[in-house]
């Protein structure tokens, strides 16, 4: 069963519009989040992440939203750039609990047109 | 930001052969990880180590073998490599840095073909 689901397997936004990629967890010990971005025969990179204890956190373009009572977080991108196009992937961790592993989604594709 | 290294970045092996996948990483990272993705799937942990002498296996069930002899270095072994061992492997470390606990850093794969 997934604890992390990215309901969106593929997403296309115009360039300078803003791209919202969305991510659901089930598990309520989870207290980290996670975004990493990633290019084909590349590994992730880690975009920008959030504690349970915030709702938003924001880094240049990215911010990310954490809703703890819908168990579901989203990350903005604005303005969206045609060098967006990649793999977004969600991840959390409960830490102290699993050790700090984390636990990914399946991924959204973004592909951001010019 | 880590620098985490692998090699080979790509290989193509015929069956039976045993490989070893090497990753390092030269941040002193005590937590390092392996990971399998396939395209349009999700990452799963196969290997973990929370430090020298240190390896657990992770969710997904792998065949493969790990060791952690010394902090930098954590390589993956396949001793008869199958096609179904077809697949990205992604190695890992984690930061120490209070703030950022539980943020990995990734190197950039290897990309194994089984035949």
């Amino acid at each position: 069963d997934q604890q992390v689901k990215q309901n969106s397997p593929s997403l296309s936004v115009q360039e300078g519009r803003i791209s919202i990629l969305n991510c659901d967890y089930t598990n309520s010990m989870f207290d980290y989040f996670l975004w990493y971005k990633k290019y084909p025969a590349e590994g992730p990179t880690f975009l920008i992440s959030i504690s349970s204890i915030k709702d938003k956190n924001e880094d240049g373009r990215f911010t990310v939203f954490l809703n703890k009572s819908a168990k579901h977080l989203s990350l903005h991108i604005v303005p969206s750039q045609p060098g967006d196009s990649a793999v977004y992937f969600c991840a959390a961790s409960s830490y102290g609990g699993s050790q700090g592993n984390l636990i990914f989604g399946k991924g959204t594709k973004l592909s951001v047109k010019p | 930001e880590a620098d985490i290294y692998q090699t080979p970045r790509y290989l193509v092996i015929g069956t039976g052969k045993k490989i070893t996948l090497e990753c390092s990483q030269t941040m002193g990272h005590d937590k390092m990880y392996w990971y399998q993705q396939d395209p349009g799937m999700e990452l799963h942990l196969i290997h973990y180590s929370y430090g020298v002498n240190s390896t657990e296996k992770g969710d997904l069930s792998s065949e493969s073998t790990v060791s952690r002899i010394r902090t930098e270095h954590f390589p993956l072994t396949l001793e008869s490599a199958r096609p179904s061992h077809t697949s990205q492997y992604l190695c890992a470390s984690q930061s120490p840095i209070a703030g950022e606990t539980d943020t990995q850093y990734f190197g950039p794969g290897t990309r194994l073909t089984v035949l």
